[in-house]
């Protein structure tokens, strides 16, 4: 698959369990960032790496953990997560200097 | 920071009529304007865009059309049909503090349905 990638599609955890989502994107970018999507609330941007350096953080809870080892990949890692944290995770990325975003296809996740 | 508000949240039309969606922004130097489309169980996908230095654009059905002064935007769709049904978002974009990257604010979404 091309473009941006998302691992796994869907998640059902429980509140105790570590579990991690990965990104990857095929599109020579440098940045990439994570988004929460929860219903009827906008887009929430959650970090934003720029060549492997976080840039970003909007006041995001411990619980979550992004990783970035190489501009192509990024991960978020889960931990004692809430029921209120159930939402699609969607990464996306972005070249130097440009506007627009290219997402992928999200993770659902369900927290139980 | 940047507040983006978007109207309506839903919005019903019948086939072939136009749908006029509407954003405002709180940020002057916001400079970036995309509007994405995300159907039913999809990723978002950039429909169209403006920047600050022009007042509208126009690919095929859609247009978009911006106006600094008053700090809003608007999506406009002619002709529309069934497979334009799908929930967009309107979006403002500021430069990331933390380097050449642009950070995008998202309105919470307009639900478009078309009526064939």
């Amino acid at each position: 698959e091309t473009g941006v990638t998302q691992t796994p599609r869907h998640l059902v955890m429980g509140m105790t369990n570590k579990k991690s989502l990965k990104c990857e994107q095929h599109l020579g970018h440098n940045a990439m960032y994570w988004y929460k999507q929860s219903a009827k609330k906008p887009l929430e941007l959650m970090f934003v790496y720029n060549f492997k350096e976080q840039t970003e953080n909007n006041s995001v809870p411990s619980r979550f953990s992004p990783e970035c080892p190489n501009s192509s990949h990024l991960f978020l890692h889960l931990h004692t997560l809430q029921p209120e944290d159930s939402a699609l995770y969607l990464c996306a990325s972005s070249q130097e200097r440009s506007y627009e975003q290219y997402f992928g296809p999200g993770t659902r996740l369900t927290v139980t | 920071g940047e507040n983006v508000e978007q109207h309506p949240s839903t919005l019903s039309v019948q086939e072939g009529d136009s749908a006029v969606i509407k954003c405002t922004y709180s940020d002057s130097a916001s400079n970036y304007f995309p509007w994405y489309k995300q159907e039913l169980g999809k990723r978002p996908q950039l429909i169209i865009d403006i920047r600050s230095n022009v007042g509208e654009k126009k690919d095929q059905r859609i247009a978009v059309t911006l106006n600094k002064t008053a700090k809003h935007f608007s999506l406009h769709i002619t002709e529309t049909q069934p497979e334009d049904s799908a929930v967009y978002f309107c979006a403002a974009s500021d430069r990331n503090s933390g380097g050449s990257n642009y950070k995008l604010t998202f309105g919470k979404g307009t639900l478009l349905t078309v009526n064939p």
